[in-house]
Formats: C-alpha cells, sequence, structure tokens
C-alpha cells in the first residue's frame, strides 16, 4: 500500500487559475515537506511543516500556500498560475525535523502542467 | 549555503559493467548525505544514508557510496549493474537543524543490454 497519497497524479490548469495538490501520508510521521522538480533543476525545496506549523518556507512567492488540516496531511494551494510553475511536486515526509537528521520518504508527484 | 554537484548529466553503461556516479558538496558544517533513485515517472526512493562513522556505506540493490571529507565528495557505486538500475540518480545533503534536502541535478543513466 502506498504510505505517501499525493492527488491528483497529473494536472493541467490554465493561467490565472487556481490548484490544490492533495498530499497524505500514512507513515505515522510528525514532519511533512514540498519540493518541486522543474525541467533542468535540481528538486528545489519549498516548506516544511512540524506537527502542523510551517518551519521553513523558501518560496518567494506568497501565490504558493500549504494547507494542513491533520497532521498528515500537507496541501499545496497555488493561486493566479503561470506556465513557470509547470513542474513535478512532490511531498515528502520524516519523523520529525529537529534533532535529526531524519529521513525523507517521497509521493509519487503530482505533474502540473499550466497552459 | 549548501550545494550539490554531480557533474554527469547522463552515463550509460552495459549490463554487468561497474558504475560510478559523482557526487561533490558544499557545507560549512557537517553534511548529512543521502542517494536516491528516481525510476521513471516515479517519487525518489532512498537508496543509502551517510551520518557518520565508516566512510563506506552500504545501500539497497548492491550500491554502496563512500564519504571524503577531505574531497567533500559522496560518490555513488555498483559493481555490477542491471538493466532495471536504469534511472536518474540524486545526490542530496541536509543538516541537523531543518532538515532541508539540497539536491544535485541529478545523473541519468542507462544501462544497455
Amino acid at each position: 500500500d502506498p504510505k505517501i497519497i499525493q492527488k491528483p497524479k497529473y494536472l493541467v490548469a490554465v493561467t490565472g487559475s487556481e490548484k490544490i495538490l492533495i498530499c497524505e501520508q500514512y507513515l505515522g510521521h510528525n514532519a511533512m515537506y514540498w519540493y518541486r522538480q522543474s525541467a533542468k533543476k535540481p528538486l528545489e525545496f519549498m516548506f516544511s511543516y512540524s506537527y502542523q506549523k510551517l518551519m521553513d518556507n523558501q518560496t518567494a512567492s506568497s501565490r504558493f500556500q500549504p494547507q494542513s488540516s491533520k497532521k498528515n496531511h500537507l496541501d499545496l494551494q497555488i493561486t493566479a498560475l503561470k506556465p513557470d510553475d509547470s513542474a513535478t511536486y512532490f511531498c515528502a515526509s520524516s519523523q520529525d525535523i529537529s534533532g535529526g537528521p531524519y529521513e525523507q520518504y517521497f509521493g509519487p508527484g503530482t505533474r502540473l502542467t499550466v497552459l | 549555503a549548501q550545494s550539490v554537484t554531480q557533474p554527469d548529466a547522463r552515463v550509460t553503461v552495459s549490463e554487468g559493467a561497474s558504475l560510478q556516479l559523482r557526487c561533490k558538496y558544499s557545507y560549512s558544517g557537517t553534511p548529512y548525505l543521502f542517494w536516491y533513485v528516481q525510476y521513471q515517472r516515479q517519487g525518489l526512493q532512498l537508496l543509502l544514508k551517510y551520518y557518520s562513522g565508516d566512510p563506506v556505506v552500504q545501500g539497497v540493490n548492491g550500491f554502496e557510496a563512500e564519504f571524503s571529507k577531505s574531497d567533500s565528495s559522496f560518490h555513488l557505486r555498483k559493481a555490477s549493474v542491471h538493466w532495471s538500475d536504469s534511472a536518474v540518480y540524486f545526490c542530496a545533503v541536509t543538516n541537523s537543524a531543518g532538515n532541508k534536502l539540497t539536491f544535485g541535478i541529478g545523473t541519468r543513466v542507462l544501462v544497455r543490454p
């Protein structure tokens, strides 16, 4: 059974629209993360959460907003979508953040295409 | 700031041959190093990690990596590759505070039959 679920697997959006990427983990972890993989670029850290609190934000744009309704959920809301937002977005989780390091486990990703 | 360099964008090897993938990191504190593999259209899977101790660490599927502090490197090796090892391999570094992973650009490995 998949331990980290990301929905949807593929997503096509028009410029200016808003989308929510879903992530749920069933590993019992306390920390969750979002990373972005754009073409020709390394995977890029976006956010980290611990016990549903934002720990680190490396995303300059406020158009990207994580939402954590439960400890094992960390969704990513993206508003005013731009073609440059096209990428695969990976959710990850780890046992914790502080006092680590801790291995991070990754979900299968959501591939977003903005037209 | 931490960074990871993977100088080889693509590597092609024949099945049964040995493989080495290079990784150089830049980090001023104590680095914690990882190798992840991404099979086509899948998420990342952890191959191995180095925190401290023996500089040679064993991972899954016959992979191993060697940490060198003097060289700031964490190269990945496999003695004999299989066609199923075709994938993209990522080297990553983090610290103990924040657990944020910094990745290299990845090396695409193609194993020829």
